[in-house]
């Protein structure tokens, strides 16, 4: 069964230090997001990605945050300088053209900003 | 967005079926009724959607109220591994509109 695989599992990070969080979607999958869940809290929106471009973003995803998809396969997070409260998990996902489609999302990548 | 209502969250027995409500009263026309699951520490996985129709598939059935204003995600059978954070999120059909997440349900199966 296709799925959407991230890496790394987890990274470990100082404060102020530049990360790039990884994501290959599905192959044919044509929309791409990125979320965002704080232990203990709920699964919180950042970006969904279409066509090449930020179709929407939430209020966490300020300046500090980047989207790309560099190569046509992989789509990648970036943190310029993180804080402490970046520290997460971060879980990609991607959908295919039907617009009432399930998302499917990755194992996620545990960031640790000491 | 759309608000849905669940338990925070509820017990059964492994092996019997599990009814997980959820009240969503200002659904509008074109809102889809979507459940996610979050299994401990995974990502979220799908599960079931469905507009006014009642729905089945091999994880679940989703039970759909007449007036919509309501929904009740059935597990037939519930398994250990059916642990998980049960979420019912209303999602239109255009565009390429997000998921927002609740809190959900977590439900614990017990042995």
């Amino acid at each position: 069964e296709p799925e959407v695989t991230q890496t790394p599992s987890h990274q470990v990070t100082q404060m102020g230090q530049e990360v790039i969080l990884r994501c290959v979607p599905i192959s044919n999958h044509l929309y791409f997001y990125w979320y965002r869940q704080i232990l203990g809290q709920k699964v919180e929106f950042l970006v969904s990605f279409y066509n090449n471009e930020i179709s929407e973003k939430s209020e966490i995803f300020d300046d500090q945050f980047s989207v790309e998809r560099p190569d046509g396969s992989n789509f990648t997070l970036k943190i310029r300088s993180t804080k402490l409260e970046d520290s997460a998990m971060y879980f990609c996902a991607s959908r295919g053209q039907q617009n009432t489609g399930e998302l499917f999302f990755g194992e996620g990548s545990r960031l640790t900003v000491l | 967005d759309a608000k849905t209502t669940q338990p925070n969250s509820m017990e059964s027995n492994e092996e019997e079926p599990v009814h997980l409500p959820c009240n969503h009263s200002t659904i509008s026309g074109t809102d889809y009724i979507h459940w996610y699951r979050q299994l401990p520490s995974q990502g979220p996985e799908y599960v079931i959607h469905g507009l006014t129709s009642n729905v089945n598939n091999r994880m679940a059935s989703l039970a759909i109220a007449e007036d919509r204003k309501s929904s009740t995600l059935i597990l037939h059978r519930a398994t250990l591994r059916d642990a998980a954070v049960y979420y019912c999120i209303l999602r239109s059909n255009f565009g390429n509109e997000k998921l927002t997440f609740g809190t959900g349900t977590r439900l614990t199966i017990i042995p």
